[in-house]
């Protein structure tokens, strides 16, 4: 089945740092998603991406859609220890049951 | 409005023992589905539903079964609990071809 192979799986950072992270598969997805979750809660979404090439942006976080529809990668700026959770990448396939697929997510850990 | 409502949110079962995990949306959504989350393993998808009447198999379907006799409603059934159905489970709901919305989980063991 498709997978979404997601990178890096934690990362240790100091307050203010920029992170990057990003999900590459050898399917192509109509929709690029990325979700945060935080202890004891279920995933949020930060930001959506429906087309390819497009970069879009919440705040301090920002996503792009990969142009060839097959990655996605999302950058956090400044980062600040309400950042610290686990992050995940999804994709939605295209045609038929349209399914979500998650990567095996991020843990994003922020040192004060 | 209250979004994707997941009940119980904790449960300890007995090995052998049935239980159902209850879901419910308010959206109107059309696609419904049911993931369990392991440590290092990400989201696996367990059973979906594109609309009521119909539901369909995820990546790891075994020793669960789902119906949907309503838009709104998403109930997952263990038919006899096992130690490795100790999970979080996640209940989540989109329109077709959109983003999904979760609910807060239920977290079940298995002794």
């Amino acid at each position: 089945g498709q997978q979404l192979n997601q990178s890096p799986q934690s990362m240790f950072i100091q307050e203010g740092e920029d992170v990057s992270m990003n999900c590459t598969s050898s399917s192509i997805f109509n929709t690029w998603l990325w979700y945060k979750q935080e202890p004891g809660e279920g995933p949020v979404l930060l930001i959506a991406l429906y087309k390819a090439g497009e970069l879009t942006s919440n705040g301090r976080l920002t996503a792009q859609f990969g142009i060839t529809r097959k990655d996605s990668f999302l950058n956090i700026s400044a980062s600040i220890p309400s950042d610290v959770g686990i992050y995940f990448c999804a994709g939605i396939t295209q045609g038929g049951s349209e399914k979500l697929v998650f990567g095996k997510g991020t843990k994003l850990t922020v040192n004060p | 409005n209250a979004g994707v409502t997941q009940t119980p949110k904790f449960q300890v079962l007995k090995t052998g023992q049935s239980m159902t995990l209850q879901c419910a949306q308010d959206m109107n959504h059309e696609y419904m589905s049911w993931y369990r989350q392991d440590p290092g393993m990400g989201l696996r998808l367990i059973h979906y539903s594109v609309g009521a009447g119909i539901t369909d198999q995820g990546e790891v379907p075994n020793g669960y079964n789902v119906s949907r006799s309503t838009t709104e409603d998403f109930p997952l059934r263990l038919l006899s609990a096992a130690p490795s159905q100790t999970s979080v489970y996640f209940c989540a709901s989109s329109y077709r071809g959109s983003e999904a919305f979760f609910g807060q989980g239920t977290r079940l063991t298995v002794v």
